[in-house]
């Protein structure tokens, strides 16, 4: 079974440095998500992708966090420089338009560590 | 602001026994609603979409527009059913989730 695929898995990071986060959705999905959850929170949305242009953006801290879906395949998320309140679980997911009743197919998610 | 409530962080229940997790939205409408499930080690996943009117492992979701409240109940928990869950409509514009805290159910024995 398909599956969206995040890399990598856990990443531990000094506050000031550049991280980047790689998603790859499932095949044939054209919009893909980003999302941020703190502990003990549910996922927030930062950046929602349609093909390759961004839908929904308008949560993303674009002084240090951008992204970018360039062949409307996979993406890429980037924070830089990273602060001690980034550290979260970022996920992605994917999904196949269905008129409002998408149902979006999440990765196993990039735990981030900022020290 | 366009805000989910979950008012229970955590719900112990005992095999067997009736669950409701509650969830309260904030905004008027009709936003469309679903609930996502994460299990232990697993990715989250959707359990259940309202549209769908369907049960799902034993789980249904009941819309009260009036309320705006869709909560989701199983009539007999199973051990299995132990995972957090999240409750989570579309945002007013229709193009994207917006998640409440979450609820951990605990079923035991």
């Amino acid at each position: 079974e398909a599956e969206v695929a995040q890399s990598p898995r856990y990443k531990i990071t000094e506050k000031s440095q550049a991280v980047a986060f790689w998603c790859d959705p499932i095949s044939g999905h054209a919009t893909l998500y980003w999302y941020r959850q703190i502990l003990g929170q549910g996922p927030e949305l930062l950046v929602q992708f349609q093909d390759e242009s961004v839908v929904d953006d308008s949560q993303l801290p674009k002084d240090r966090f951008s992204a970018e879906r360039l062949k409307g395949v996979d993406s890429t998320l980037k924070i830089q420089p990273a602060e001690l309140g980034d550290s979260a679980m970022y996920l992605c997911a994917s999904s196949f338009p269905a008129g409002g009743q998408e149902t979006q197919y999440f990765g196993p998610g990039t735990r981030l560590l900022v020290l | 602001a366009q805000r989910v409530t979950q008012p229970e962080k955590l719900l112990s229940v005992f095999k067997g026994a009736p669950v409701e997790l509650k969830c309260n939205y904030s905004y008027s409408g009709s936003p469309e609603l679903f609930w996502y499930v994460q299990y232990s080690r697993q990715r989250l996943q959707l359990l259940l979409r309202h549209i769908s009117r369907e049960s799902i492992k034993g789980f249904t979701a009941d819309l009260n527009k009036g309320e705006t409240s869709f909560h989701l109940k199983k009539p007999f928990a199973q051990e299995e059913d132990s995972a957090m869950y999240y409750c989570a409509p579309h945002n007013q514009a229709g193009t994207a989730l917006i998640f409440g805290k979450g609820t951990t159910l605990s079923v035991s024995s």
